[in-house]
C-alpha cells in the first residue's frame, strides 16, 4: 500500500538557519503530494502541494519539489524564523479504489524547533 | 478560512464506557468528514470517511461496532467510542472537505486526547 517516510526529529535550528526535512513515499500511480503544518494546538494546515512529477510547491518561504525518479518530495525554507517552529507532516493523497473517495496517507511528522 | 472544531478538545473515562466526539464545520459544509487517529509520534492513521446521508467508510482493520460514525448533516459529524478500553486511548482528529472543493482540500480540526482508565 501507499506509505510516506519523512525525516525523524526533532529538529532544532537557530533564526535564519537552512531547513530541509526529507520525505520518500511509496505509491501505486500517480499521486498528489503535500506539506501540512501543525501549530501548538491547532489543526493541520495545508502548508503546500504539487499534483504531478516534477512541480514545485510554495507558499510561506516554503517549497518542495515532486521529484518522481528518487519519489521524493523534500520541504525547504532557506531561512527559518521563530515562528516556524511546528510539527510538519508529508502526505501523498490518491483516489481509494472504486473512486469513490480521495485518501491521503501521512508521515509520522518532523517537530520543528527554531531558537532566536 | 475555513474552520473545522471538535468537541471536548480532551476527555478521560472509564473502561468500558462510551464516549463520543464531535466535530464541527463552521463556516462551510462539509459533504465528506474523515476520522484519524494518531498514536505518539505516530503519523495520523486514517480510520473512516463518512458523506453525509451515507454510512461510513471504514479503514481496514478498524472496528466499525465499536468506532461509530454518523454525519447526520452537512456541518456535524460525531465519532462514538463504545465500551472504551485503555487500548483505544489516542488522539482522535477530524477533517472536513468543502461541497465542491478540490478533493484533496480538507480542513483539519485541532483534535481530541481521549484517556480510558
Amino acid at each position: 500500500g501507499d506509505s510516506v517516510t519523512q525525516m525523524e526529529g526533532p529538529v532544532t535550528l537557530s533564526e535564519e538557519a537552512f531547513l530541509t526535512i526529507n520525505c520518500t513515499y511509496t505509491a501505486t500511480g500517480y499521486p498528489s503530494l503535500f506539506w501540512y503544518v501543525q501549530y501548538p494546538g491547532e489543526g493541520l494546515q495545508l502548508l503546500l502541494k504539487a499534483t504531478k512529477a516534477d512541480d514545485k510547491g510554495s507558499n510561506k518561504g516554503f517549497e518542495a519539489t515532486y521529484r518522481k525518479e528518487t519519489t521524493s518530495f523534500h520541504l525547504e525554507k532557506g531561512s527559518v524564523q521563530v515562528s516556524d517552529s511546528a510539527v510538519y507532516f508529508c502526505a501523498l493523497g490518491g483516489w481509494l479504489s472504486g473512486g469513490s473517495n480521495y485518501k491521503l496517507t501521512f508521515g509520522k511528522g518532523t517537530l520543528l524547533t527554531v531558537n532566536p | 478560512g475555513a474552520v473545522v472544531s471538535q468537541h471536548p478538545s480532551w476527555v478521560i473515562c472509564k473502561s468500558g464506557t462510551s464516549v463520543k466526539i464531535e466535530c464541527r464545520s463552521l463556516d462551510f459544509q462539509a459533504t465528506t468528514m474523515f476520522w484519524y487517529r494518531q498514536f505518539p509520534k505516530q503519523s495520523l492513521m486514517l480510520m473512516a470517511t463518512s458523506n453525509e446521508g451515507s454510512k461510513a467508510t471504514y479503514e481496514q482493520g478498524v472496528e466499525k461496532d465499536k468506532f461509530l460514525i454518523n454525519h447526520a448533516s452537512l456541518t456535524l459529524s460525531t465519532l462514538t467510542v463504545t465500551s472504551a478500553h485503555p487500548e483505544d486511548s489516542s488522539f482522535y482528529i477530524c477533517s472536513a472537505r468543502a461541497s465542491g472543493s478540490s478533493s484533496y482540500e480538507q480542513y483539519f480540526g485541532p483534535g481530541t486526547r481521549l484517556t480510558v482508565t
